[in-house]
């Protein structure tokens, strides 16, 4: 059974760079992209960027000049940070896994991490 | 970026009803257009991929059908445990966008 897991410090300085981790248990590592997707309240999804287990990865353009997602085979994890951060960073969380192919849908979720940033 | 459109935002049903959800992109995507169940506190869950394509373990009364541009989801009769809000998302090219949003209550 797949599972993936959110890890991070729920709270977050205005300025900061904020710093998630996902574990991820079950299945092949291999195979798939690695995303980060986040919701504030109240708003819809958005999709912050993926990486491949060989370290490639793919940005948002709109948060392109703040993320950076690595990976850790070793631990089955992978990573975001997020710099700079402002209020409107405030969001629930998720990473997810799509199919390394044209096309493919997110398959398994986490199950979210509420980060809030605030002094 | 690819913008996707969902109507209605929001939908009051019974248990039983006929419930229909568009989707409109706004560009071709091909049949790219997947739809997650999300509820409060838990995992979105991936119902239908490939515009049509039931995921594994997903019950029958959920369908999906459209390519290109205009897409729906349809729950041909209501279950109790359906109440959530669902979202559509295009899977044809980077940015990965979602619709807003369509939450249904009782």
């Amino acid at each position: 059974q797949v599972q993936l897991q959110e890890s991070g410090p729920g709270l977050v300085k205005p300025s900061e760079t904020l710093s998630l981790t996902c574990t991820v248990s079950g299945g092949s590592f291999s195979r798939y992209y690695w995303n980060w997707i986040r919701q504030p309240p109240g708003k819809g999804l958005e999709w912050i960027g993926y990486i491949y287990y060989s370290g490639s990865t793919n940005y948002n353009p709109s948060l392109k000049s703040r993320v950076t997602i690595s990976v850790d085979t070793s631990k089955n994890q992978f990573s975001l940070k997020l710099s700079s951060v402002t209020a409107a960073d405030t969001a629930v969380y998720y990473c997810a896994r799509n199919l390394a192919a044209a096309g493919t849908p997110f398959d398994y979720w986490g199950q979210g991490t509420l980060l809030t940033v605030s002094s | 970026d690819i913008q996707m459109t969902q109507s209605p935002s929001s939908l009051s049903a019974s248990v039983g009803d006929r419930v229909t959800i568009t989707c409109r992109a706004s560009q071709y995507i091909s049949k790219y257009l997947n739809w997650y169940q999300h509820k409060p506190g838990k995992a979105p869950k991936l119902l239908i991929y490939d515009a049509s394509s039931l995921q594994s373990g997903v019950p029958s009364r959920f369908s999906g059908s459209g390519s290109g541009t205009d897409f729906t989801l349809t729950i041909s009769s209501l279950q109790p445990e359906d109440f959530a809000t669902y979202y559509c998302q295009q899977s044809y090219s980077t940015p990965l966008t979602f619709g807003g949003g369509t939450k249904v209550e009782i």
